[in-house]
């Protein structure tokens, strides 16, 4: 199966809003509400910043949020933050009951 | 504290198997599912395999089914991977990673390179 088809970077200035698309298929994230996004820094492990499409769990900012419309999800990263430069990757439970991965997304704060 | 630790990653011949360990703590290991995922430096994490929390419903990628094998021993709190018949494009860092509700990844470890290679 491919990977969910992410864009390849998004930029913003600080305190910008800024959206990551995340497209899938009717197996996938048209399927489910079981799309989950992570940030990455260099070096690092990814982070769990929203799962179930949006839902933060505890100590993710208010300004990160998700949204699904049949098979694309997106990503919001409102009032952005210097800190907020990363990776990110979302992913879906599947009909196969797999899990699958976006491309990634690498947001860069100007 | 919650935390995975991994290791058993290393250089290995195509064709070779290895076994990676990752050792839970801080939560009750018996009671989560739990996945391997890995990624290659530069590119996306790659789902590899999950297990469910008293070791059934194994289930792999398309990518390394019928060569790796999930398994777990909820008495030493350790999830297991036994990497077979390696290829060159198995080369990545593996990671272990916690399963939280509705298949979100919320706990990952700091993960064990595999190198494979001739």
């Amino acid at each position: 199966q491919s990977a969910l088809t992410q864009p390849a970077s998004v930029s913003g200035s600080p305190g910008q809003s800024i959206t990551i698309s995340c497209t899938g298929t009717s197996s996938d994230i048209g399927a489910y509400n079981f799309v989950s996004w992570y940030q990455q820094h260099p070096g690092k492990a990814p982070k769990l910043i929203l799962w179930e499409v949006n839902t933060r769990p505890s100590g993710v900012p208010y300004r990160f949020s998700g949204s699904k419309s049949a098979n694309t999800a997106s990503l919001t990263v409102s009032g952005l933050q210097p800190e907020d430069e990363a990776d990110y990757y979302c992913t879906s439970y599947t009909t196969s009951n797999t899990v699958i991965f976006g491309g990634g997304t690498k947001l860069t704060v100007l | 504290e919650v935390q995975l630790v991994e290791s058993g990653g290393g250089l290995i011949r195509p064709g070779g198997s290895l076994i990676l360990s990752c050792e839970a703590s801080g939560f009750t290991f018996s009671t989560y599912w739990m996945h391997w995922v890995r990624q290659v430096p530069g590119r996306g994490p790659e789902w590899v395999a999950y297990i469910k929390g008293d070791g059934s419903g194994p289930t792999y990628a398309d990518s390394v089914q019928g060569r790796f094998t999930i398994s777990r021993d909820n008495v030493r709190n350790t999830l297991y991977l036994h990497l077979t018949a390696l290829r060159v494009e198995d080369t990545a860092l593996f990671y272990c990673v916690r399963a939280a509700r509705n298949w979100g990844m919320d706990v990952w470890g700091q993960g064990t390179a595999v190198t494979v290679s001739s």
